[in-house]
């Protein structure tokens, strides 16, 4: 089983709202990441998970917060967020939380998020 | 730093012929290098990627990439271009930092196989 799920596929939601995506993976990988990609750009990186702790912040704002329950999901959480805060955001995960980046990314379909 | 470049936009080819994507990158130490396929709407699949040893490595659904340490290239290739690899393409270098994996991803190539 090599898939990464998502949900939801789409969400739209206010800029008062507080929504969470949720990413699950069972592939035994011990890393687990967070992106944002806009229309024909490639992904940014925002959060890395290694063995359920963060280890990365791409100083992204604090409107989004992760969260890593166990070693197979992952969360974001976002609040207040902006209309420009629209993209759409990818999960991933690897096999090797530690310092070995030699190990391919698996990325989920994506949550397409709309901020009215 | 570390950087990916790819410098074609748009990569048009007809069904049958030779597909090549180009991407150099900027790394200092050894690179590690991976080419994505991104299909409309969706994630990315990896395709295939260069740790070490054999400079030509070959992928998923027939592609195959070539490292050139002189030039700083990682270009994709595929033998005969078939329409289902239109798709936005993305060549990527990866970089240790703190734990886990951070990869710089190139602008992205998108390809049009015309039948």
């Amino acid at each position: 089983d090599t898939e990464v799920t998502q949900t939801p596929k789409h969400l739209v939601m206010g800029m008062t709202n507080k929504k969470s995506l949720k990413c699950e993976q069972h592939m035994g990988h011990r890393a687990m990441y967070w992106y944002k990609q806009k229309a024909k750009k490639p992904p940014e990186l925002m959060f890395v998970y290694s063995y359920e702790k963060l280890s990365i912040n791409e100083s992204v704002p604090s409107r989004f917060s992760p969260e890593c329950p166990n070693s197979s999901l992952l969360n974001l959480h976002l609040h207040a967020l902006q209309p420009e805060d629209s993209a759409l955001y990818l999960c991933a995960s690897s096999r090797s939380g530690g310092r070995d980046d030699s190990y391919e990314q698996y990325f989920g379909p994506g949550t397409r998020l709309t901020v009215t | 730093a570390q950087s990916v470049a790819q410098p074609e936009d748009q990569v048009n080819v007809a069904e049958g012929n030779p597909l090549t994507v180009k991407c150099t990158y900027s790394v200092s130490g050894n690179p590690y290098l991976f080419w994505y396929v991104q299909y409309p709407n969706r994630g990315l699949q990896f395709l295939l990627k260069y740790i070490t040893g054999d400079n030509l490595v070959k992928g998923s659904y027939g592609f195959e990439a070539e490292f050139n340490k002189s030039q700083t290239s990682f270009h994709l290739k595929k033998p005969s271009a078939l329409v289902s690899d239109s798709a936005l393409y993305f060549c990527a270098v990866s970089r240790l930092k703190a734990a886990g994996n951070k990869l710089t991803f190139g602008g992205g190539t998108r390809v049009l196989v015309k039948p």
